[in-house]
């Protein structure tokens, strides 16, 4: 079956411009998350997603960074003024709710600010 | 408080030799491990998990761990190492936060595999 997707997979802006990235999970997988990793870095937690709600966005590293899920499938992380900080893979992973199950992870988005 | 550590940044053998990558845990509940791998400029993919059944685990491509209680560890093995295995690779650990499902990475371990 499909596996987790992300789109696009590169893009390039210019800093100060908004981006939208976008995460299409494993069909009926409940929990969401979206991961920040840097080159040489292991992935830093951003926000975990239990359905439409986010259940911890504790990783977020300021309000520049937001995210959604309306229907509690596909989900948006949007990035407010970019900063070069930013230039980063975003991981995007889902699974079911529970103990023991695992998290299937997209093949990413590559984010360069310039 | 949850958390990992991946007690070697790089490791290094030679092709054919074992591969032993080390991993403790903190939790304070009954955690679930795994064992992720990242290919250069590739996604995530599982390796094994553990999820409170057989201590001893086995995964793909001939890696297996065991879950040590007693020493909160978790460490990966490989009887052989192959040149694919070349790789980073990442201890999880999971387990039921106040938040639901929440997991915690440790900060990798670089394989080099030489010929």
């Amino acid at each position: 079956g499909a596996g987790v997707s992300q789109t696009p997979s590169n893009k390039v802006t210019e800093k100060g411009k908004y981006v939208e990235l976008r995460c299409d999970p494993i069909s009926g997988h409940t929990a969401l998350y979206w991961y920040r990793q840097s080159l040489g870095q292991g992935p830093e937690f951003l926000i975990y997603f239990q359905g439409t709600g986010a259940a911890d966005d504790s990783g977020l590293p300021n309000d520049r960074f937001f995210a959604v899920r309306p229907e509690g499938s596909v989900s948006t992380l949007k990035i407010q003024r970019t900063e070069r900080g930013d230039s980063a893979v975003y991981l995007c992973a889902s699974s079911l709710l529970g103990q023991g199950y695992e998290q299937y992870f997209g093949p990413g988005t590559r984010l360069t600010v310039t | 408080a949850q958390s990992v550590t991946q007690l070697d940044s790089h490791v290094s053998v030679s092709e054919g030799t074992p591969v032993l990558l080390r991993c403790n845990y903190s939790s304070s509940y009954s955690p679930s491990l795994f064992w992720y791998v990242q290919h250069p400029n590739k996604g995530l993919q599982l390796l094994l998990k553990y999820t409170s059944a057989a201590t001893l685990v086995k995964g793909i491509n001939g890696f297996e761990a065991e879950f040590k209680k007693s020493e909160t560890s978790f460490h990966l093995t490989k009887p052989s190492a192959h040149m694919s295995d070349a790789a980073e690779y990442f201890c999880v650990v999971s387990d039921r936060s106040n938040t639901g499902n929440q997991f915690y990475f440790g900060t990798g371990t670089s394989l080099t595999v030489i010929p």
